[in-house]
């Protein structure tokens, strides 16, 4: 079975623009989150989203935004990007919207010019 | 909100040792999880601890969660160069679906 599939695995934005970014949990999985990986640090939450629902939601500005589609695939976007957003974004979905293990996708990395 | 504290930051063993990586928690926890993250990978899943005072063991790692379940460690047994990575615990926050990483513990192993 396929894991946790992320899109696109680069991407060079500059100050202002938006991004998008897509995430595939694994086959059943319904549950999906987005985190940040700043270099050197721990994954930072964002948000969770079970069953098209957002459940959680980490201390990140209303730049950041994000939707579950009905095949519980999900997108995480950005708007308005400052030279902070650089970071490696990780997905990761679950079976239960309750913290259980988290199963990782390879990420994002996202740099701002 | 809380966060849990890893000690040490870095650590630098030579092939063959042991060593412990401790995480600490100002709270209760319900839970807490390990997870592991090779340089330029992703965080990769160990283990979850869930009852007070438990022991797991997955070959040469063993993990514990404190009796209190204020704190959990990682104790890796004749270290090879394959541990190299950074290794990460993890709390869910106040219940939620938030899960809350500490900084890590970067471990390199000297050949």
């Amino acid at each position: 079975d396929a894991g946790v599939t992320q899109s696109p695995t680069h991407l060079i934005k500059t100050r202002g623009q938006h991004v998008t970014l897509r995430c595939s949990p694994i086959s059943g999985h319904k549950s999906v989150s987005w985190y940040q990986q700043v270099l050197g640090q721990g994954p930072q939450f964002i948000f969770q989203y079970y069953e098209k629902e957002e459940r959680g939601r980490g201390n990140f500005p209303d730049r950041f935004s994000a939707r579950q589609f009905p095949n519980y695939s999900s997108e995480l976007n950005v708007n308005a990007l400052l030279l902070g957003d650089s970071a490696l974004y990780l997905c990761a979905s679950s079976l239960w919207p309750t913290v259980g293990p988290q199963h990782f996708g390879d990420g994002t990395r996202l740099s701002i010019l | 909100g809380q966060q849990v504290m890893q000690i040490p930051q870095y650590q630098h063993v030579q092939e063959g040792e042991d060593f412990t990586t401790y995480c600490n928690s100002s709270t209760t926890l319900s839970n807490i999880q390990w997870y592991k993250q090779r340089p330029g990978g992703h965080p990769v899943f160990l283990i979850q601890l869930v009852k007070s005072g438990e022991v797991k063991k997955q070959k040469r790692l063993t993990f514990q969660f404190g009796e209190a379940k204020k704190n959990s460690s990682l104790h890796i047994t004749a270290t090879q160069t394959t541990d190299v990575g950074t290794y990460f615990c993890a709390e869910p926050q106040g219940g939620s679906e938030k899960l809350v990483f500490g900084k890590g513990m970067k471990l390199t192993v000297n050949p």
